[in-house]
């Protein structure tokens, strides 16, 4: 298997902040770095797409000055939810590909994002 | 219709019995498939992939593929109370990159 990690696990943030995720790929270099949203009862929504040293690829409808991605380097992704509102309140959930004959995707814990 | 369609349940099975999960996917050039676990309120976890038509079997779980029908399924004998959780099927058209997740079968396992 393989280790991805994310921090933090839980946060509370009032309206208007910014909320800062890491993703850390803890035992292997992540050839690329995916972030997902999943409010309760519903399905994974893949939000973007994050290879290190170069910009992300974001899904249709996601706003990338909104959900700002930092891939730092083959180990670290980073989310930032910018001016996060009640609605962004959700389960993000990050994701690593593990370089292999064929790449095998493991996924964070997730960090649950309150907002009041 | 969706790139990965699974039924989204419920599905029952009593406790020790068979229970087998269904995906179908649209994209015919697709080569890797994979099954993975979401208890509720946690991230997916991977269970098992495959890249080879026919059966691959791990401990109590079996994954078949026919790249021929586009259908992945994913067998779980004896079933436990423990694997009652949503079970999501992803498909990738190469070996690298991004995969499409199906919207998941929720699998409840009574005692």
């Amino acid at each position: 298997g393989a280790v991805v990690s994310q921090h933090p696990s839980w946060v509370i943030c009032k309206s208007g902040t910014s909320v800062k995720i890491e993703c850390r790929s803890l035992d292997f270099q992540a050839t690329t770095m995916f972030w997902y949203r999943q409010f309760p009862k519903q399905s994974l929504m893949l939000m973007a797409t994050s290879n290190e040293g170069s910009k992300a690829t974001y899904e249709q409808g996601v706003e990338k000055d909104k959900f700002l991605i930092n891939h730092a380097s083959l180990t670290l992704s980073t989310l930032t939810v910018t001016s996060a509102h009640p609605e962004d309140s959700s389960f993000y959930i990050c994701s690593a590909n593990k370089r292999g004959t064929q790449e095998t995707q493991y996924f964070g814990p997730g960090t649950r994002l309150l907002v009041l | 219709q969706k790139e990965v369609e699974q039924n989204s349940g419920p599905l029952s099975v009593p406790e020790g019995a068979i229970a087998s999960l269904n995906c179908t996917y649209s994209d015919r050039g697709s080569q890797s498939f994979f099954w993975y676990r979401q208890y509720s309120g946690k991230s997916p976890e991977l269970i098992m992939f495959i890249y080879s038509n026919g059966d691959k079997e791990d401990g109590r779980f079996t994954a078949q593929l026919n790249k021929a029908s586009q259908y992945v399924s994913l067998l779980i004998r004896d079933s436990q109370p423990s694997d009652s959780a949503t079970y999501l099927c992803a498909v990738r058209g190469g070996n690298a990159g991004k995969s499409t997740f199906g919207d998941g079968t929720t699998l409840t396992v009574k005692p």
